[in-house]
This record gives structure tokens, C-alpha cells and sequence, in this order.
């Protein structure tokens, strides 16, 4: 089962950041938080991942509770191409081990309006 | 970023035949591979994680007699969908790598 909970559906302006927000409140010490996300009968595509300290990328930005319980994905100038399922996901790092692989939520569907 | 890439994109077979999926990464070697499936409106699943040069490991529910995987070498994972019937129809995607590049998904339609 996935060990995150993220709203089902958001919106956003054109232009305007987008703030996703992810609980994962029984994160264990060991896991990452991975961002990915999923457009129309596409495969999922990497953005962030990190463990307790925030993380930028040219994609986004990571923000991370200080208890690691919950953090927010923020999309700093949304565009209509950023239109897609988001998922946060915990793991461990390291895919050579059972804890590695990946388990998906329902994720958050974000809609990007003009 | 690296680059993994799924073959065919799209397929449509007739029930009762085999179709296999190839899974490549283009530009690193991966010792595994995950096979994920997704139907509509769906999240994605995972049914198997794909290792090198030994059996795969199914998750549970997923039948490894009917989902074949192979991962022959360091650069590439297939999976074959034997006797495949309407309800196998689906998005399959694979991915590699550590921080979980996915190929573009194989959609296949059985009819």
C-alpha cells in the first residue's frame, strides 16, 4: 500500500505557483521522498526527490516538514504543459532491495488553467 | 536525464496470442528493471521487478506464467503477455535506473 496521502485534485493558475501538498506521516528514517509525475498516456517522469533538507531543481521545489511527516512540491510558474497526475512516493534509496521499488498512490491530478 | 525506452508503443493482438514488450536503457546498464501496469483512470501497478541474469520477482496477484520476464542483459528487460485475452488489455510501462526513469508505456489492446 502507498504510504502517502496527497489530494485527489487541484488548480492552478497559468503563471502562478502550484503547491502540492503530501502527508507521509510513518516515513522511516531511511526513505526519500520521490516527486514524479504523469501526463496523458504518458510514462511517469522523474522531478525531486530528497530526504529532509530542501531540494531545487530546474523542474521545482521540495519542501520538507522538519519532522519529515509532510512536504510540498511547488511548481513555481505553472504552465498549461504542467498539466498532469503528481505522485509522492516514499522509498528507500537503493533499488536493489525490496524497500527500493517504487509504490504508487492515486496521486494528485493538477489542472493548469489559462 | 537518462533515457529508458519501451517498444512497441502501441500494439493490438487477437486473444489467444503472445506480445512481448521490450525495455531498454539507452544510455546506463541496469542490473533491474520494475514492470508496471495501469489501467484507465487507474494508478499504476507494479507486478514484477525484473533482475538480471536471475528470475524475476512477482508481486503478489500477478501470475508469472502468464507474464514472462526476461532480462537477458545489463540494457534490456522484455516482457511477453502469453495468451493474452481482453482483459490483459492495459498501459504497461518499465522503468530503471535509481531514480526511476520510465519508458514512454506500451499500450496494448487485445480484441
Amino acid at each position: 500500500d502507498a504510504k502517502t496521502t496527497q489530494p485527489t485534485s487541484m488548480d492552478c493558475a497559468e503563471g502562478r505557483a502550484a503547491n502540492l501538498p503530501c502527508n507521509h506521516s510513518t516515513i522511516s528514517g531511511n526513505e526519500y521522498v520521490y516527486w514524479y509525475r504523469q501526463i496523458h498516456s504518458q510514462g511517469p517522469q522523474y522531478i525531486i526527490h530528497g530526504l529532509k533538507n530542501n531540494e531545487t531543481n530546474e523542474m521545482a521545489s521540495l519542501i520538507i516538514t522538519e519532522d519529515r511527516k509532510s512536504s510540498t512540491l511547488i511548481l513555481p510558474h505553472a504552465t498549461l504543459r504542467d498539466t498532469a497526475v503528481y505522485y509522492c512516493i516514499v522509498r528507500v534509496a537503493g533499488i536493489y532491495n525490496q524497500g527500493g521499488k517504487l509504490i504508487f498512490g492515486q496521486g494528485t491530478e493538477l489542472s493548469v488553467k489559462p | 536525464g537518462a533515457v529508458v525506452s519501451q517498444h512497441p508503443s502501441r500494439v493490438i493482438c487477437k486473444s489467444g496470442t503472445s506480445v512481448k514488450i521490450e525495455c531498454r536503457s539507452l544510455d546506463f546498464q541496469a542490473t533491474t528493471m520494475f514492470w508496471y501496469r495501469q489501467f484507465p483512470k487507474q494508478s499504476l501497478m507494479l507486478m514484477a521487478t525484473s533482475n538480471e541474469g536471475s528470475k524475476a520477482t512477482y508481486e503478489q496477484g500477478v501470475e508469472k506464467d502468464k507474464f514472462l520476464i526476461n532480462h537477458a542483459s545489463l540494457t534490456l528487460s522484455t516482457l511477453t503477455v502469453t495468451s493474452a485475452h481482453p482483459e490483459d488489455s492495459s498501459f504497461y510501462i518499465c522503468s530503471a535506473g535509481e531514480e526511476a526513469f520510465f519508458g514512454q508505456g506500451t499500450r496494448l489492446t487485445v480484441v
